[in-house]
């Protein structure tokens, strides 16, 4: 059974409007969360993370927020731009270790 | 700027084939992954090399072994190739253990006949 989900395989959104995406994980001793994101005919790139220990971190236009209770965790892009189009991937670690458990990832798509 | 190679972009085998992916990287990292991607599955952890001759299983190692004779290579090897081992491959590395970012390869697409 798949530890992080990703229940949205796909994602529209208007340029210039907030994409949210959304990532579900069951396994509560993960510690750290990752997004990661993937053009096609290239290998993924890291975006952003987030340390159990925080509920929201920012960078430029990607937030990351973090709600342990519920076990979830979103990425926020605003605005979004056509350039965004590609695959997100989240993904989990636990105990300050190097292994990350990947969700099945959303196809994001930022139409002009 | 971090580079990670790998051998081929695409490669068509038949069953029953040995199969060897190659990938490098040219920034010392001591971490290398291989994974697999899946529709639907996102990326599996196949095998992890944290030093040069050491190999930890990931979640999916069966019907694959892997090496490491030198630190900027690691190699994934198919030794009977079959048609559900068709799929896109991806390396990884990072400098140490801890939290530290895995930088990827572009990928080889496999295609098992």
């Amino acid at each position: 059974d798949q530890q992080v989900k990703q229940n949205s395989p796909s994602l529209s959104v208007q340029e210039g409007r907030i994409s949210i995406l959304n990532c579900d994980y069951t396994n509560s001793m993960f510690d750290y969360f990752l997004w990661y994101k993937k053009y096609p005919a290239e290998g993924p790139t890291f975006l952003i993370s987030i340390s159990s220990i925080k509920d929201k971190n920012e960078d430029g236009r990607f937030t990351v927020f973090l709600n342990k209770s519920a076990k979830h965790l979103s990425l926020h892009i605003v605005p979004s731009q056509p350039g965004d189009s590609a695959v997100y991937f989240c993904a989990a670690s636990l105990n300050a270790g190097n292994m990350l458990t990947f969700g099945g990832g959303t196809r994001l798509m930022v139409k002009p | 700027d971090v580079k990670v190679t790998q051998s081929s972009r695409y490669l068509v085998k038949r069953t029953g084939e040995k199969v060897f992916l190659e990938c490098v990287q040219d920034m010392d990292h001591e971490n290398m992954f291989w994974y697999r991607q899946d529709p639907g599955l996102g990326l599996r952890l196949i095998y992890f090399s944290y030093d040069v001759k050491m190999k930890e299983k990931g979640d999916i190692p069966e019907g694959y072994s892997v090496s490491r004779e030198k630190k900027e290579r690691f190699s994934l090897i198919l030794e009977s190739a079959s048609t559900n081992q068709t799929s896109m491959y991806l390396c990884a590395s990072s400098l140490s253990q801890g939290r530290e970012t895995q930088y990827f390869g572009p990928g080889t697409r496999l295609l098992v006949l």
